[in-house]
């Protein structure tokens, strides 16, 4: 079985810039969350999905941030400008309908640098 | 306002000891607590968990200790080996919540484990 699938795995854009990172979940996994890691620190929740909808998007940082999920299949996070605080690991996770962590598997993350 | 904490940014014990790795939280609703472990360019792996009616899980050389009064959770790993070297973070989530599998890091642990 693919786990979950993210790239590019790491993007350098400059300041103003527009970048989109993609996340392509376990199959049939309906649930998909957006994480996030600044500078070493904790990694924070951006949004979740279920299936196309988003069930929960309290931890986007502000409306330079866009994530879709057409068709409830791949996922993209737009980041339009970029800001230098935008800087981070970016990472993905999906798991299977219902109640239970059984299953909840995180991709390799993006590494964005906005210089 | 952070509501996971991992005090000890790193830790380094000797191959066959004890490694004993915390955490604290703040929310009280929190009822389910993971443990992750990441390697470099990787993302988290997860480990173990427990859930808030129980105070102790085993698996293998890893237990998960739970005190909900002094709301502390531990992760033992006995014998520790050179492969546990790693980044280990403390997660949890209010699994009666709205944004089932929405989950709360700590800033994780470095934990080096020499031969």
């Amino acid at each position: 079985e693919a786990g979950v699938t993210q790239f590019p795995s790491h993007s350098v854009i400059e300041k103003g810039q527009t970048v989109t990172l993609r996340c392509d979940p376990i199959s049939g996994h309906d649930n998909l969350y957006w994480y996030r890691r600044v500078m070493g620190k904790e990694i924070k929740f951006l949004l979740h999905f279920v299936k196309e909808s988003k069930q929960d998007e309290s931890g986007m940082p502000n409306n330079r941030f866009l994530a879709e999920r057409t068709g409830g299949t791949y996922s993209t996070l737009k980041v339009q400008p970029a800001e230098l605080e935008d800087s981070g690991v970016y990472f993905c996770a999906s798991r299977p309908t219902g109640l239970s962590y059984y299953g909840y598997t995180f991709g390799s993350g993006t590494r964005l640098t906005v210089v | 306002d952070q509501q996971v904490k991992q005090n000890s940014p790193s830790l380094s014990v000797q191959e066959g000891r004890i490694s004993i790795l915390n955490c604290d939280y703040t929310n009280s609703m929190f009822d389910y607590f993971l443990w992750y472990k990441k390697y470099p360019a990787e993302g988290p792996t997860f480990l173990i968990s427990i859930s808030s009616i129980k105070d102790k899980n085993e698996d293998g050389r890893f237990t998960v200790f739970l005190n909900k009064s002094a709301k502390h959770l531990s992760l033992h790993i006995v014998p520790s080996q050179p492969g546990d070297s790693a980044v280990y973070f403390c997660a949890a989530s209010n699994a009666g919540g709205t944004s089932y599998g929405k989950l709360t890091f700590g800033q994780g642990t470095i934990l080096t484990v020499h031969p």
